[in-house]
Order: structure tokens, then C-alpha cells, then sequence
């Protein structure tokens, strides 16, 4: 059963360019979230995806969007890079309902690095 | 608003020895709290949950937390740590009206000397 995966692993862009991060949630899960780490800090919510709509959504500015498809995985889309948006993002899926609904499971991450 | 505050930055234990780390979270209903463990360049792998019920939650690789609600702690321990230990400890939140979103610590670096 695999878990939830992430593409790339790292990845390195310029100040104000583009970049597009997916998500492939782990089997039986239907909801991912996204999640960014900065540098010695714990990770901050971005938003949450369920039924190909965002549900939640953190303090992040809309520089930050996201999409999510039928097949349930997910793409975190960062605009106008900043040196700020270096970070780890992190996938985490989870179930839309049953036992497991409260337990989020995370992938490997994307190490982005804007220079 | 929710938070989880984790006090210990670092903590250095000795192989054997055992470990407690600290969490403490503000959350206006019945949390349901998680710690997660990092190791570096990895993302989160999740060690043990609490959503209610026995206040005491067993994790896995031998870990155990205590749920006390009085003093709104949630803290990890384990009696006798192993070199691989060492990695990020998270303390989490799960905000329940916000689709479960994870309010984490800024997490405690456990380092184990031989």
C-alpha cells in the first residue's frame, strides 16, 4: 500500500517565478492538505482540498493555490516566488470519513529553495 | 486561537536513558492531539494519537503519552531511548472546526549520546 507521495523531492526557482508542486494521496484517502515548513519551525497549514474544492484555508496570501483532481491527488501552485517561500511543503491526505478520519498522514515533502 | 507550545528546543539524552518532552496546547473544546516525529530531510511520521478515552496512548517504537487535561499538556515519553531516537518531535493539534487542520509546535531536537 503506498503511502502518500510527493514530485518533485527539491527543486530551485528564481525570485518571481512559478512553480507547481503535486500530491498523489495515500489509497482509501480523499482529502489532502498542504502544509509548509520553514527552516527550524513546525509546519503551517496552507489549505485543505475535499471533492476538488478548497475547504480551509490558512493565512497565506494568494500567491498560494491549489487544485485538486478527480483521481483525488493534488498540485500546491506558488506564484511570484519570494526568498521567503523557501520551505518544506508537505502533503498530508486523510480519509473523508470512518475511524481514520482524525489521523492525517504526510508524504516526504518538496524542498523548494528560491535563490 | 489554537497553539501548541513545545518549551524544549533541544534535549541530549543518553542511549538508555529515559526521556520525557513537553507540550502544552490552547484549544477551546476537547482536543484530539497528535506528536509526530521527523527525521531530517523526511517528512512527519506519526508516533501516537489521542482522541479520547484513556488518558495514557500508547504510540509506536515504544513511545507513550499522557493526556492531561487539567494542565492542558499532552507530553511523550519513552523509558529507555535508542541512538535512533534522535530526530524532530511535533506536537500537534487537530482543530476540528477547521476540517482537522494540524496547529503544530515549533518542535523539540532530541540528540542521543552514546
Amino acid at each position: 500500500d503506498a503511502g502518500v507521495t510527493q514530485s518533485p523531492t527539491h527543486l530551485i526557482k528564481t525570485r518571481g517565478q512559478q512553480v507547481t508542486l503535486r500530491c498523489s494521496p495515500k489509497s482509501g484517502h480523499d482529502t489532502v492538505s498542504w502544509y509548509q515548513q520553514a527552516l527550524g519551525q513546525g509546519p503551517q497549514f496552507i489549505f485543505q482540498y475535499y471533492e476538488e474544492e478548497e475547504r480551509q484555508r490558512g493565512n497565506f496570501p494568494d500567491r498560494f493555490s491549489g487544485h485538486q483532481f478527480p483521481n483525488y491527488s493534488s498540485e500546491l501552485n506558488v506564484n511570484a516566488l519570494l526568498l521567503g517561500d523557501s520551505a518544506l511543503y508537505l502533503c498530508a491526505s486523510r480519509p473523508g470519513s470512518g475511524l481514520s478520519y482524525y489521523e492525517q498522514y504526510f508524504g516526504p515533502g518538496t524542498r523548494l529553495t528560491v535563490t | 486561537a489554537q497553539s501548541v507550545t513545545q518549551p524544549d528546543i533541544h534535549i541530549t539524552v543518553s542511549e538508555g536513558a529515559s526521556l520525557e518532552l513537553r507540550c502544552n496546547y490552547s484549544y477551546g473544546a476537547t482536543p484530539y492531539l497528535f506528536w509526530y516525529v521527523q527525521s531530517p530531510g523526511q517528512g512527519l511520521q506519526l508516533l501516537l494519537k489521542y482522541f479520547s478515552g484513556d488518558t495514557l496512548v500508547q504510540g509506536i517504537k515504544g513511545f507513550e503519552a499522557e493526556f492531561k487535561r487539567s494542565q492542558s499538556s499532552f507530553n511523550l515519553r519513552k523509558p529507555s531511548v535508542h541512538w535512533s531516537d534522535a530526530a524532530e518531535y511535533f506536537c500537534a493539534v487537530g482543530v476540528r472546526e477547521y476540517g482537522n487542520k494540524l496547529v503544530f509546535g515549533a518542535g523539540t531536537i532530541l540528540r542521543v549520546k552514546s
